[in-house]
């Protein structure tokens, strides 16, 4: 089955600057990558996903970027802001199977 | 999205009951499912609630512990049975839409404690 690896763990970075977090999967196949936030006490929130048909996606200050050929995909936040802090995770899937989670990165945002 | 809700938001239960987690979402959803989420933990996946058939469970989790329904396209339960301390984490439904849509939400949780 599909494994799916992500780092850092936990992650601070000073407000304004850019944060990014990897994740590497193990299954050729999947072709579908979606990031999540869950701030503390709160449900996940899907925040951006890509397909594997394309390399990058943005929306405002978050990006996504896929390497299907390194089976790595990472999650772009830039001018990071208080808000942003939270834990995010990534996942990966074929189609209509089951979602496989990252272990999580915790992130903070140093004001 | 899909508007999904949960009841209870929360629980503290005595070893040894049952405790029935309820989803409902404004809308039919092709799919549903059931997760758990240790504190500081990822998501685990329990189980996929099928719509008029038996849920397809993960590796390590079994019916008679986790009996789910799903009667109709936007409803599904999961119960806790017999439940003991290791029991206690946040249930999370989740659910994903219209079909050839891989996007995927979820509920607010159910935060269970048990003593």
């Amino acid at each position: 089955g599909e494994n799916v690896e992500q780092h850092p763990s936990t992650l601070s970075v000073q407000e304004g600057d850019s944060a990014v977090i990897k994740c590497t999967y193990s299954d050729s196949a999947s072709n579908y990558f979606p990031w999540y936030k869950q701030e503390l006490g709160k449900r996940p929130q899907l925040i951006i996903d890509i397909r594997s048909n394309v390399g990058e996606k943005k929306d405002q200050r978050i990006a996504v970027t896929l390497n299907k050929t390194a089976k790595h995909f990472s999650l772009h936040i830039t001018e990071t802001q208080p808000e942003d802090s939270a834990v995010y995770f990534c996942a990966a899937t074929f189609g209509n199977e089951k979602l496989t989670f990252g272990t999580g990165t915790r992130l903070t945002i140093i004001p | 999205s899909a508007v999904i809700s949960q009841k209870p938001s929360r629980d503290i239960c005595q070893r040894g009951t049952s405790l029935t987690i309820q989803c409902q979402v404004d809308s039919q959803v092709t799919m549903m499912f059931w997760y758990r989420q240790q504190p500081g933990q990822s998501l685990t996946l329990i189980a996929t609630a099928n719509q008029g058939s038996e849920a397809t469970y993960e590796s390590g989790f079994v019916i008679d512990k986790f009996p789910i329904s799903r009667p109709n396209l936007t409803f599904s339960t999961l119960t806790v049975s017999n439940m003991s301390p290791e029991d206690s984490s946040i249930y999370l439904c989740s659910v994903r839409g219209r079909p050839n849509s891989y996007e995927q939400y979820f509920g607010p949780g159910t935060r269970l404690t048990v003593t």
